[in-house]
């Protein structure tokens, strides 16, 4: 499968702990976008990348959450001290960024983080 | 700031039936407007954007700023239409920043 790949699928971890989830975008894709879908909404934006460069983050994400994509390949995405609130699906998605409307977002398959 | 809702969470048509997603946005600019689709057990995808004109899937789209809506058309619903349907609105210089509505599951029924 060529397309956008996170792992792990499911997280399950105690309030209090940190995770972190991997996102490999398709080769080649410069631009990677992190978002968070909770039960009966939509995804929200949360924050993305323009190659290593971080170049938005929404107010959704509070200083607990931090996105690093050091290379500008696989990007990761930690939250500490877990809350309860912080249970969703984060979705990641990548673009080879073309100027204007060209854009086409390609998501992965998300990870389903519970905190008990 | 922007906003996008989709009235209906649930929809079921017949096979056959035209059906017609409702998106409504709110938006100071001028917006470019998406629908996404994730079908069962898949990912979510794009199916069209408004800037494209296009048909896809029998699917079409029509913007109209005046009444601030961005309605998903197509005459004659399949059963392999039957999915979960996002409207989306962009702005700003990444088009892949985008603000969802809630959804709406389409049932098509045999």
């Amino acid at each position: 499968d060529t397309g956008v790949s996170q792992n792990p699928r499911h997280k399950i971890t105690k309030r209090g702990q940190n995770v972190t989830f991997r996102c490999d975008p398709i080769s080649e894709h410069n631009r990677l976008y992190w978002y968070r879908q909770t039960l009966g909404q939509g995804p929200e934006f949360l924050t993305y990348f323009q190659n290593e460069a971080q170049l938005e983050k929404s107010r959704l994400l509070s200083d607990r959450f931090s996105a690093e994509r050091p290379k500008g390949s696989f990007s990761t995405l930690e939250i500490q001290r877990t809350e309860q609130g912080d249970s969703a699906m984060y979705l990641c998605a990548s673009s080879l960024g073309e100027t204007g409307l060209n854009e086409k977002l390609f998501f992965g398959s998300g990870t389903q983080l519970s905190v008990l | 700031a922007q906003r996008v809702t989709q009235p209906e969470k649930l929809l079921s048509v017949f096979k056959g039936a035209p059906v017609e997603l409702k998106c409504n946005y709110s938006y100071s600019g001028s917006p470019e407007l998406f629908w996404y689709v994730q079908y069962s057990r898949q990912r979510l995808q794009l199916l069209l954007r408004h800037i494209s004109r296009e048909s896809i899937k029998g699917f079409t789209a029509d913007l109209n700023k005046g009444e601030t809506s961005f309605h998903l058309k197509k005459p004659f619903a399949q059963e392999e239409d039957s999915a979960m349907y996002y409207c989306a609105l962009s702005r700003g210089t990444s088009y892949g920043k985008l603000t969802f509505g809630q959804g709406t599951i389409l049932t098509v029924h045999p």
